[in-house]
């Protein structure tokens, strides 16, 4: 079974710029999370998808938006980059059955290193 | 803030030597997970825990979850260099959806 796939690995943007990273899950998961990873702040929590809804969203501007496809498939856009969005943007999928808390663990993908300069 | 906290922050031992990370928090949660993430890459989760009280085992690793289902440790056996890695906490199960509250991490450097 593949595992979860993060398009593109590494991105270096300019400061102002947007930018859309995609993320496709495990065959069967349909509950897809970002997260934000900084040497400083750890892994902090960006959204969660589940049947093309987003259920949950972490702490972070509106400038961090995402969405999901009919195809569980997942991409998170970051508009008006600033030098302190430069992270490890990490998707993780999970098999969730219907809408009840998770009790099965995330699987992540490798991540994509965005680099704002 | 940080919901999930872990102990050491750091830790740095000889090939062959115990040891046990902590992962504390005042929060419930309905599972728990541990992770080993290595540079460049996302973390692996290595178990889920659901049970109060609930021990397993994975070969030299083993994962204990609290009684009040608050807090977990790992104790690795005689670890081995590529046991070396930044290990992660993570709780899930509070209020809805699939939301884990991820720990502040222990860096585990293991010296052949």
């Amino acid at each position: 079974k593949a595992g979860v796939t993060q398009t593109p690995r590494y991105l270096i943007k300019t400061r102002g710029q947007q930018v859309t990273l995609s993320c496709s899950p495990i065959s069967g998961h349909r509950s897809v999370s970002w997260y934000q990873q900084t040497p400083g702040q750890g892994l902090q929590f960006l959204f969660e998808y589940f049947s093309e809804t987003q259920r949950n969203k972490g702490n972070f501007p509106g400038r961090f938006s995402g969405r999901q496809f009919s195809n569980s498939r997942s991409e998170m856009n970051v508009s008006t980059l600033e030098l302190g969005d430069s992270a490890l943007y990490l998707c993780a999928s999970s098999l969730v059955r219907g809408t009840g808390p998770p009790l099965a663990g995330a699987f992540f993908g490798q991540g994509t290193r965005l680099t704002v300069v | 803030t940080q919901l999930l906290e872990q102990s050491p922050q750091f830790l740095s031992i000889q090939e062959g030597e115990n040891l046990t990370v902590y992962c504390n928090s005042s929060s419930v949660f309905s599972s728990l997970q541990w992770y080993r993430q290595e540079p460049g890459e996302g973390p692996v989760l290595l178990v889920t825990v659901v049970t109060g009280g609930e021990v397993k085992k994975l070969k030299r690793l083993t994962f204990q979850f609290g009684d009040a289902r608050k807090d977990s440790s790992l104790h690795i056996t005689a670890a081995q260099p590529g046991d070396t890695g930044l290990y992660l906490c993570a709780g899930g199960g509070r209020g809805t959806g699939n939301q884990f509250y991820f720990g502040t991490g222990t860096s585990l450097t293991v010296i052949p």
